[in-house]
């Protein structure tokens, strides 16, 4: 299986922050990787596909970077509605795995 | 849109199984994309448990491959997961998702999820 790491597990920020998160694959993912926002008690939602494409009706303010095993989520303007936790998940081969998140806190 | 619903029983023995179904609203099971199963145990992250086409083809994960079956009614517009000889390490919030294809076939993630069902495996 290919693992999905993470970094930080967690991080405080103010709104406004720029924040970013690092996914690393175990082995090389190409560009399969992609990226979903959990809010407490909610379910997952897309927010990056294929390392940088953004999905429809997430804000611009999100955006994905990377390709083979180092990927990148930046949050360019931390929102209040953007703390949550972050995963990456890789869906190049079976199976598909997730990272183990990165939550978002209030500084 | 599309929408997602799960339904199933939320309590299952030990050693017994788990069944939950999944139903398609707002658009066919049989459009381009892949129906998934996913969990996630209490406080934990998120597991791939497989995939399913509508023309029957399957991809499970291979930690739980011996004990997974998912399957798909194109007549009810809905696919289904089993789970055999389950332990308390199974006790989790299920979801189904469905998984959107682009460009050469490429799988883009889960684009649409449903609410999740909290199923506990306990005597």
């Amino acid at each position: 299986d290919i693992q999905m790491t993470q970094s930080p597990s967690s991080l405080s920020a103010s709104v406004g922050d720029r924040v970013t998160i690092t996914c690393r694959a175990s082995q090389s993912v190409s560009r399969h990787l992609n990226w979903y926002q959990q809010r407490p008690g909610k379910t997952p939602k897309l927010l990056i596909y294929g390392a940088s494409s953004l999905h429809g009706g997430v804000p611009s303010r999100f955006s994905g970077s990377g390709s083979g095993t180092d990927f990148t989520l930046t949050i360019s303007s931390l929102q209040p509605e953007d703390f949550a936790t972050y995963y990456c998940q890789h869906s190049a081969t079976t199976p598909q795995t997730f990272g183990q998140g990165t939550r978002v806190e209030i500084k | 849109q599309v929408q997602l619903q799960e339904s199933g029983p939320g309590l299952v023995k030990p050693s017994g199984t788990l069944s939950l179904t999944c139903a398609v609203s707002g658009g066919s099971i049989s459009s381009n994309k892949w129906w998934n199963w996913v969990r996630q145990s209490p406080g934990k992250g998120l597991e791939w448990i497989g995939e399913i086409y509508h023309n029957g083809n399957s991809n499970y994960n291979p930690s739980l491959k011996s004990r997974v079956t998912i399957s798909v009614d194109k007549s009810k517009n809905q696919f289904s997961l089993n789970l055999s000889s389950v332990t308390a390490a199974d006790t989790a919030v299920y979801f189904c998702a469905s998984g959107f294809l682009y460009y050469d076939s490429s799988r883009g993630g889960f684009d649409i999820w449903g609410q999740g069902t909290m199923v506990t495996v306990s005597s």
